[in-house]
């Protein structure tokens, strides 16, 4: 089945600066990728996906790039703010119609003032 | 929208007991997830409904598990008898097409003792 790495575990940066996320997969098949931030005692809100027809998208401050020859996706976040500070979750499908989600095991980010 | 809804929100039990979780999807979303978190791993997969019918249970641990969702609408998702490793946080999501966003409810905490 696919398999989801994620890296940092961890990654604090300063307000202002910016902050990537890294995952790869496993699944050739996948072509779902979606991003969830978790705020403390929230639930998971999706911030950003990306299909694999392309290799980048942005929406304001963050992005996404995917490389599918590679299997690895990342996240962007620029010009950090506090409010930005949450665990933030990659996960990809099991590929197809099958929409079922592999989730990675999450970056803490805290983003300093 | 009213968005998806899990209820408890907490619930502890002494292993061998049975706890029943419910979810209620956003309205007219056809597809409902089941995922769970035990604490410090990731978010896995439990099962997916179309509707009433199982579209994949692959992710279900053991036949203490029995997920249910008659009518199409809410689902219950049952454990029976509970056991310590059965602790986590069980997210529900759901999803309008089966390519959607999944919106994930709150959660529901489970604590086995």
């Amino acid at each position: 089945g696919e398999n989801v790495e994620q890296h940092p575990s961890t990654l604090s940066v300063q307000e202002g600066d910016s902050a990537v996320i890294k995952c790869t997969y496993s699944d050739s098949a996948s072509n779902y990728f979606p991003w969830y931030k978790q705020e403390l005692g929230k639930r998971p809100q999706l911030i950003i996906d990306i299909r694999s027809n392309v290799g980048e998208k942005k929406d304001q401050r963050i992005a996404v790039t995917l490389n599918k020859t590679a299997k690895h996706f990342s996240l962007h976040i620029t010009e950090t703010q506090p409010e930005d500070s949450a665990v933030y979750f990659c996960a990809a499908n099991s590929g197809g119609s099958n929409y079922k989600l592999t989730f990675g095991k999450g970056t803490l980010l805290t983003v300093n003032p | 929208e009213a968005g998806v809804t899990q209820f408890p929100s907490h619930s502890v039990i002494e292993k061998g007991q049975t706890v029943t979780l419910r979810c209620d999807p956003i309205s007219g979303h056809d597809n409902l997830y089941w995922y769970r978190r035990v604490m410090g791993k990731e978010i896995k997969f439990l099962l997916h409904f179309v509707k009433e019918s199982k579209q994949d249970e692959s992710g279900m641990p053991n036949n203490r598990f029995l997920a249910e969702r008659t009518g199409g609408t809410y689902s219950t998702l049952k454990v029976q008898p509970a056991e310590l490793e059965d602790s986590g946080v069980y997210f529900c999501a759901s999803s309008r097409g089966l390519a959607d966003e999944q919106f994930f409810g709150p959660g529901t905490r489970l604590t086995v003792l």
